[in-house]
């Protein structure tokens, strides 16, 4: 299985500052078609969880361009160029290269 | 819009059955896969199962393997997970998930549906 890890675990942040989340796979996320399957989703509280970014860097329809992603291989992150209150919740990255589909264990961002 | 509707989940006893079902509206339901993912209560997020757009593919966790069946039916455009022999440790809310790539057996998900909670207790 592809395990992922997240870094840091919690993350208090200051209104207006920016944030980053940092995802890492023990084995590339890279597939022969180019495409490396690296997603980011957010979970706010008692909600299901929402697309951010998809495939690494892709910014999902509708989501807020305060919100980026970059790596490749093996590390990614999570940028927030500027937090709101309401980005406020937990964020997962998880790998859609290989079965089973895992993700990482979570961060959790709230205002400090 | 995308919409998946999440529906089934009860409390059971360890041993029981159960068969959640998913209905999807709003997308070409037969060029997307659908997965399950679950969330027990205070943790991550963990992949179930998926049937892929051809009705045929279908995969599991291991931790459901042989205790789980994925079904679709895409005259209803909906997706159906059979539980059986279940756990205490399968408690949590289950999650019908789209996947976000046409016509590939599996990449990432785009839409999620609202969850369905299924508590397995005595």
């Amino acid at each position: 299985d592809i395990v992922m890890t997240q870094t840091p675990l919690s993350l208090p942040v200051t209104p207006g500052q920016p944030a980053s989340i940092s995802c890492k796979s023990n084995q590339s996320l890279l597939y022969s078609d180019g495409k490396t399957y690296l997603y980011w989703y957010l979970q706010k509280a008692g909600q299901s969880p929402q697309l951010l970014i998809h495939e690494a860097s892709n910014r999902f329809s509708g989501v807020s361009d305060r919100f980026s992603g970059s790596g490749s291989e093996t590390d990614f992150t999570l940028k927030i160029s500027r937090v709101e209150a309401e980005d406020v919740g937990l964020y997962y990255c998880m790998q859609g290269k290989q079965l089973p589909l895992t993700f990482g264990g979570g961060t959790r961002v709230d205002i400090k | 819009e995308v919409q998946l509707v999440d529906s089934g989940g009860t409390v059971v006893q360890p041993g029981g059955s159960l068969r959640l079902s998913c209905a999807a509206s709003g997308f070409n339901f037969d060029d997307y896969t659908i997965h399950w993912v679950r969330q027990a209560p205070g943790k991550g997020l963990e992949w179930v199962s998926l049937i892929g757009w051809d009705t045929v593919s279908a995969y599991y966790a291991d931790s459901v393997k042989g205790r789980f069946t994925i079904s679709r039916d895409q005259n209803k455009d909906s997706v159906y997970l059979h539980m059986n022999s279940l756990r205490i440790e399968d408690t949590g809310v289950y999650y019908c998930v789209k996947d976000k790539t046409l016509l590939m057996t599996w990449s990432g998900f785009d839409y999620w549906g609202q969850g369905t909670l299924v508590t397995v207790s005595s």
